[in-house]
């Protein structure tokens, strides 16, 4: 089936650093890949969709200079987290979705995630 | 704008007893519904979707949802629970020709020996 793979898994981090969190689409070529952010016992909150070779759309309330999304390639997106501060301290998922055909809809596939701590 | 409540926030279940977690989700125009699965520190399995056809959708690990439109419900169920099943519960929903998911606030599934 599909893959996605998150890396790193789990960071910490000095207040003030950047950090960058690759996603991956393994076996399938990820046209849109979304960044989600997930508070502790709560549900996913999406941040920004992607697609490959354009710009990044924020969700609103997303700062789009703190969270810089990258989407160079079909399977390949980057997050940086910009001067990151304790209260950026989250996990970080991202999924893919491969080209939809035929008018159906295609899933999203996830990543492990990334449990970021700023310290 | 469409939304996905699920009422119950944790389910305890003894092992090999059925259990039922519920979704309603709210939308002016017709949705994609899904199920997806959450184990500790990871990412999201889907485990089964409806798009369209049949009301009674099967997925994985033993898994079935049914799709009511009329109380705008997605019910997921499954007739026995197993240790393994202990995991966060997440029902979605994307609306037809937008690839956004609106996600529930989850179910903890926690199965008692």
């Amino acid at each position: 089936g599909a893959v996605v793979s998150q890396h790193p898994s789990w960071v910490i981090c000095k207040s003030g650093t950047s950090v960058k969190i690759e996603c991956r689409s393994l076996d399938f070529q990820a046209t849109t890949m979304f960044w989600y952010r997930q508070f502790p016992k709560q549900s996913l909150m999406l941040m920004a969709t992607s697609n490959e070779g354009s710009k990044a759309t924020y969700e609103q309330g997303v700062e789009k200079d703190k969270f810089l999304i990258n989407h160079a390639s079909l399977t390949l997106s980057t997050l940086t987290v910009t001067s990151a501060h304790p209260e950026d301290s989250s996990f970080y998922i991202c999924s893919a979705r491969g080209r939809i055909q035929g008018g159906g809809n295609q899933p999203q596939h996830f990543g492990d995630g990334t449990r970021l701590s700023i310290l | 704008a469409q939304s996905v409540t699920q009422l119950d926030s944790q389910v305890p279940v003894f092992e090999e007893a059925p259990v039922e977690l519920r979704c309603n989700y709210s939308s002016s125009v017709s949705v994609y519904l899904f199920w997806y699965v959450q184990y500790p520190n990871q990412g999201l399995q889907l485990l089964l979707k409806y798009l369209s056809g049949s009301t009674l959708v099967k997925g994985i690990n033993g898994f079935e949802a049914e799709f009511n439109k009329s109380q705008t419900s997605f019910h997921l169920r499954k007739p026995s629970v197993h240790i393994s099943d202990t995991a966060e519960y997440f029902c979605a929903v994307s609306l037809f020709g937008n690839e956004k998911l609106t996600f529930g606030t989850g179910t903890r599934l926690t199965i008692i020996p």
